[in-house]
């Protein structure tokens, strides 16, 4: 079965800082890869996907991640955080039936 | 675009109620789903829909139930609250053949 870990429960960031979230997935064949975030009292909102091909994949508000097959990775980057990056951060694994497997999450906090 | 409302942001219910947690999607999804966030946990599948009138377990199915008698509305229903479903909600829809997911804002459920 799938599953998506995510080893960093908590990081604290300076604001202009650069930031990086690790996500470790397990699955057998291609998987299809996902970063969402939610912000206090928010839904969840994609940030990225990762399907095939380019495995350095760009998303929206400056982030981007990569995909490396030989670590079962998908980090998740931005080169200069933001105070508004303040959020919660959820990487998701494509499982069966077009269902997603999601990860513990890692909150960011960002310090001025 | 896509847009997942949800019937409550916060609600607060006593133990033993009948509860209803209802999901509206207004982009032709043919896939409907329900999760229940918990600190550390991440998201947890309850129950998944892929057509009108047809519903699956996902991986915490139990004291929950639900209902899609249309093709935009899906429907979670606790039977008798407990304190231990106390939680936040999230609805979320997809199209028939795509893993990306898009979230309502989430309902904040106390069972008191």
């Amino acid at each position: 079965a799938q599953s998506v870990t995510q080893p960093d429960i908590h990081i604290t960031v300076s604001e202009g800082a650069s930031l990086e979230l690790r996500c470790n997935y397990s699955y057998g064949a291609t998987p299809y890869l996902f970063w969402y975030v939610q912000s206090p009292g928010q839904g969840l909102q994609l940030l990225l996907k990762y399907f095939s091909g380019d495995t350095l994949v760009q998303g929206i508000k400056g982030f981007e991640a990569e995909f490396k097959r030989s670590q079962s990775s998908f980090n998740l980057r931005k080169p200069s955080v933001h105070w508004s990056d303040a959020a919660e951060y959820f990487c998701a694994v494509g499982a069966n039936d077009y269902k997603l497997s999601f990860g513990a999450g890692t909150t960011v906090t960002v310090r001025a | 675009d896509v847009k997942v409302t949800q019937s409550s942001r916060y609600l607060v219910k006593r133990t033993g109620e009948k509860v209803f947690l209802e999901c509206v999607q207004d982009m032709d999804h043919e896939n409907m789903f329900w999760y229940r966030q918990d600190p550390g946990l991440g998201l947890r599948l309850i129950y998944f829909s892929y057509d009108v009138k047809m519903k699956e377990k996902g991986d915490i199915p139990e004291g929950y139930s639900v209902s899609r008698e249309k093709k935009e509305r899906f429907s979670l229903i606790l039977e008798s609250a407990s304190t231990n479903q106390t939680s936040m909600y999230l609805c979320a829809s997809s199209h028939g053949t795509v893993y990306e997911q898009y979230f309502g804002p989430g309902t904040r459920l106390t069972v008191t």
